[in-house]
């Protein structure tokens, strides 16, 4: 199986900053994979696709670059709706796997 | 819109069997553009990925979990279906059903709201 690290676990900012969350795949995944946001008691809700392309109704303050094992989202300028958690998930190989979450929070 | 709904008995005794099901409203299961998938979440913790099963009725396990899983579909109640067996304290977890395109390679675009499945004598 590919374990997928996220990194930080948990990060804390401010409305309006620029934050970055880290996704590293322990073998090369090439750019299959996915982010998504899930808001306490929610189901997951995907945000990015094949690495960087934003999925439909997305705002575009969500982006995500990276390719082969290193994979970060960046959210350009941080509103109150996004603070949460997010998951990276690989597609390259089965099983389909998750990293752990990033928890962003308020500072 | 197509919408999916889980729902479950809530509490399961361990060794028991687990069952599970996915009502798709909104549209048709058989459809040849998706397919569909059990992820579950135990409590705190991250998503796991049980299984998938394509509209031809080709089924996709996680290794782990494949000699208790079985996905169905249920075409004329346009349900899909998870059996998981002999299920342990470590099988507690809220169990989401989700959509696949068919064109859009193994990420999930729509899922539903979940279920929390416990289980505990």
């Amino acid at each position: 199986d590919i374990q997928m690290t996220q990194s930080p676990s948990t990060l804390s900012a401010s409305v309006g900053d620029r934050v970055t969350i880290t996704c590293r795949a322990g073998q090369s995944i090439s750019g299959w994979l996915a982010w998504y946001q899930q808001k306490p008691g929610k189901a997951p809700k995907l945000l990015i696709y094949k690495a960087s392309s934003l999925q439909s109704g997305v705002p575009s303050r969500f982006s995500g670059s990276g390719s082969g094992t290193e994979f970060t989202l960046t959210i350009s300028s941080l509103q109150p709706d996004d603070f949460t958690t997010y998951y990276c998930q690989q597609y390259n190989s089965s099983p389909w796997t998750f990293g752990q979450g990033t928890k962003v929070e308020i500072k | 819109q197509l919408q999916l709904q889980e729902s479950g008995p809530g509490l399961v005794k361990p060794s028991e069997t687990l069952f599970l099901t996915c009502t798709v409203s909104g549209g048709s299961i058989s459809s040849s553009r998706y397919f569909w998938a059990w992820i579950r979440q135990p409590p705190g913790k991250g998503l796991e990925w049980i299984g998938s099963i394509s509209y031809t009725g080709a089924t996709y396990y996680n290794s782990s979990l494949k000699s208790r899983v079985t996905i169905s579909v249920d075409t004329p109640k346009n349900q899909i279906s998870l059996q998981l067996t002999s299920v342990t304290a470590a099988d507690t977890a809220v169990y989401y059903c989700a959509r696949r395109e068919v064109s859009a390679f193994w990420y999930f675009d729509l899922w539903g709201r979940g279920t929390l499945i416990t289980v505990s004598s």
